[in-house]
């Protein structure tokens, strides 16, 4: 079975524009969760769906946006990038809406994203 | 509120030699501890949970894992290190129950293994 697949894997953007990043869970995960990975530290939580409803919102401006589709897959949408807004974005998916222990999340491999 | 520290931001062994990597956590609720892997250029891959069950917890590649309660700790160990061990390893904590799936993730501690 494939993972948790992400696209595209880098993207070059300037400041002020707007990107959108997609993920596809892996086959029968319901939840996708959004990370950001800023170089040198551990990643941070953005977003999570479930069943095509936000369930969980991290300390993100309202420049981040996201949906979920119904075939379960996910976009991470940035408006009026900054260049702070450099980074990795991890997509995440798990069986279930709920506890990570029940449901783990299993990681793509990433879009990097560097801003100019 | 929850919480993760890891103690060290680089570690380096030698191949062959035990590995420690320290990890103490703080948490209001019961919590969920895991360690994660991230290889250069690669997305996290799950090395072990802690279970409530039993206190070491074996996970992949020869890792494991000691919760110690008393010590608000979770350390990852391994007895003999591997060249391909070197990678970035993140100790993370979630809820037991309810709050959905958030991980809040250390703030990582970089292996180099040397021969």
């Amino acid at each position: 079975d494939a993972g948790v697949t992400q696209s595209p894997t880098h993207l070059i953007k300037t400041r002020g524009q707007h990107v959108t990043l997609r993920c596809s869970p892996i086959s029968g995960h319901k939840s996708v969760s959004w990370y950001q990975q800023v170089l040198g530290q551990g990643p941070q939580f953005i977003f999570q769906y479930y069943e095509k409803e936000e369930r969980g919102r991290g300390n993100f401006p309202d420049r981040f946006s996201a949906r979920q589709f119904p075939n379960y897959s996910s976009e991470l949408n940035v408006n009026a990038l900054l260049l702070g807004d450099s980074a990795l974005y991890l997509c995440a998916s798990s069986l279930r809406e709920g506890s990570s222990y029940n449901s783990p999340l299993h990681f793509g491999n990433g879009t990097r994203l560097t801003v100019t | 509120a929850q919480s993760v520290t890891q103690l060290d931001s680089h570690v380096s062994v030698s191949e062959g030699t035990p590995v420690l990597l320290r990890c103490n956590y703080s948490s209001s609720y019961s919590p969920s501890l895991f360690w994660y892997v991230q290889h250069p250029n690669k997305g996290l891959q799950l090395l072990l949970k802690y279970t409530s069950a039993a206190t070491l917890v074996k996970g992949i590649n020869g890792f494991e894992a000691e919760f110690k309660k008393s010590e608000t700790s979770f350390h990852l160990t391994k007895p003999s290190a591997h060249m391909s061990d070197a990678a970035e390893y993140f100790c993370v904590v979630s809820r037991l129950t309810g709050g959905g799936n958030k991980l809040t993730f250390g703030t990582g501690t970089q292996l180099k293994v040397e021969l």
